[in-house]
């Protein structure tokens, strides 16, 4: 059974750069079938979806977040990040890392998500 | 890219049957059978409970149903359990490789 966890700081002041890891156990990030994602809820929103980072390093990205965001992956420690940079308050949400079915356009393993608050 | 719509909160008795819509546009779930469903219950993580609009993964109840027409998708849980009660919302593959999520149902079980 895949599990993944996120980590990182709960709270980032405004201007400063928001920084997530994603663990993976149960599975390898080293696997070609799957992007790894990261999609954010903020406070009574729906859902967002961030972006994937692909086990090579190849990503894509939300165009609404694409220059503030970067990601990647660590085969050797099983894990995947996220950067924001120039962070708001309206970066304030839970975070969650996921699973991308290539196949199937489908998110089948999430996290159960980290809340990150943007405030001085 | 905007959110699919989804009703706020629905509610059924334990036995019933309840249908939660998920409306997009034409963009993406009219367009595309990759409408996906998530059963989430507050601080776990989210689950999946069906993909491209009518399957569900191995080992998951056949309670749940998922269907769609035109552009709005729909997930049935029938013969309703108490355990069922939680927040469920569905997700598109949108153009540009891109995907959008409806803004959740809450499920009560009376």
């Amino acid at each position: 059974q895949v599990q993944l966890q996120e980590s990182g700081p709960g709270l980032v002041k405004p201007s400063e750069t928001l920084s997530l890891t994603c663990t993976v156990s149960g599975g390898s990030v080293n696997n070609g079938d799957c992007y790894w994602s990261w999609i954010r809820q903020p406070p009574g929103k729906e859902l967002e979806w961030i972006g994937y980072v692909y086990y090579s390093g190849s990503t894509n990205y939300n165009p609404s977040l694409k220059s503030r965001l970067s990601m990647s992956v660590d085969t050797s420690k099983n894990q995947f990040s996220l950067k924001l940079t120039s962070v708001t308050a309206a970066d304030t949400a839970v975070y969650y890392c996921a699973r991308l079915r290539l196949d199937r356009d489908d998110f089948d393993y999430w996290g159960p998500g980290i809340l990150v608050t943007v405030s001085s | 890219q905007s959110a699919l719509t989804q009703p706020a909160s629905v509610s059924g008795s334990p036995g019933q049957s309840i249908t939660i819509s998920c409306i997009g546009t034409s963009s993406d779930v009219g367009h595309y059978n990759l409408v996906s469903w998530y059963q989430h219950h507050p601080g776990k993580a989210p689950k999946l409970l069906i993909y491209e609009v009518i399957k569900r993964p191995s080992g998951l109840s056949s309670r749940f149903s998922g269907s769609k027409s035109g552009n709005t998708a729909s997930l049935t849980i029938s013969g309703l359990q108490a355990e069922d009660e939680a927040d469920y919302f569905c997700c598109s593959y949108a153009r540009t490789n891109s995907w959008v999520f409806g803004g959740g149902t809450t499920l009560t079980v009376l």
